[in-house]
């Protein structure tokens, strides 16, 4: 099966930086998403990691390490706007299907 | 359309009453997901259809719990017999096909707005 653990919640101050983690487990690994997701309303898409390394994205970046099942997601120069949940995905291939998991988000709130 | 677009925004049924959650996808995706959203929790994966494969139905919580997907577009999420567990946001989304194993493409998932369902 697939796991996927993340801290449930964090908060940052305005301007600080921020490091949310994700840890997974799962076979046929096939990339790993973050997405943001503002209260009542849907998730949108961050980032998107296949290979180890780092991905930077303006003031967001993601990290990956497959041999590890690790991934991270850092925001820097926080913004009050930046208070979201932020859900890590893994997509994994299985029987001919990509399926794309879901973790259960950690909820940011920055603060001034 | 430009978007994924889900009908109804919100219902209120009664417990024991069935009720069809509809999602119109981004024209030209063949992927396309249900996920169900709980409040304050996680996206909950439902059921996953890809072009004209069988779907992946391993996510439905129950057997009152259906879906279909007609001419490959309109999807629709049906359950019977609600009960107040049910009531959740639905979230449906959309992509282009996610590739093979090892694909670089993100095929990124394009959520709509939910359709959130209150079981009295």
């Amino acid at each position: 099966g697939q796991n996927i653990d993340q801290p449930t919640e964090m908060t940052a101050t305005e301007g600080a930086i921020v490091q949310i983690n994700c840890t997974y487990q799962t076979s046929g690994f096939n990339g790993l998403f973050w997405y943001q997701q503002h209260a009542g309303e849907a998730p949108t898409f961050l980032s998107y990691n296949v290979l180890d390394g780092l991905e930077e994205k303006g003031r967001f970046s993601s990290f990956l390490s497959r041999s590890k099942g690790y991934s991270y997601l850092l925001l820097k120069e926080l913004q009050m706007k930046d208070s979201a949940s932020y859900l890590c995905a893994v997509r994994s291939f299985s029987g001919g299907y990509n399926k794309l998991i879901f973790g259960a988000g950690t909820r940011l709130a920055v603060h001034p | 359309g430009a978007g994924v677009s889900q009908s109804p925004s919100n219902k209120v049924t009664e417990k024991g009453k069935d009720v069809e959650l509809r999602c119109d996808p981004i024209s030209g995706h063949t992927a396309l997901y249900w996920y169900r959203q709980s409040l304050g929790q996680g996206l909950e994966f439902l059921i996953y259809f890809q072009g004209n494969s069988a779907p992946d139905k391993s996510g439905l919580p129950s057997d009152r719990f259906s879906a279909e997907r007609t001419g490959g577009s309109v999807s629709t999420l049906t359950i019977q017999r609600t009960q107040q567990e049910d009531s959740a946001v639905y979230l449906c989304a959309s992509s282009l096909s996610l590739g093979g194993q090892g694909a670089k493409g993100a095929n990124v998932l394009t959520f709509g707005a939910g359709s959130r369902l209150t079981v009295l």
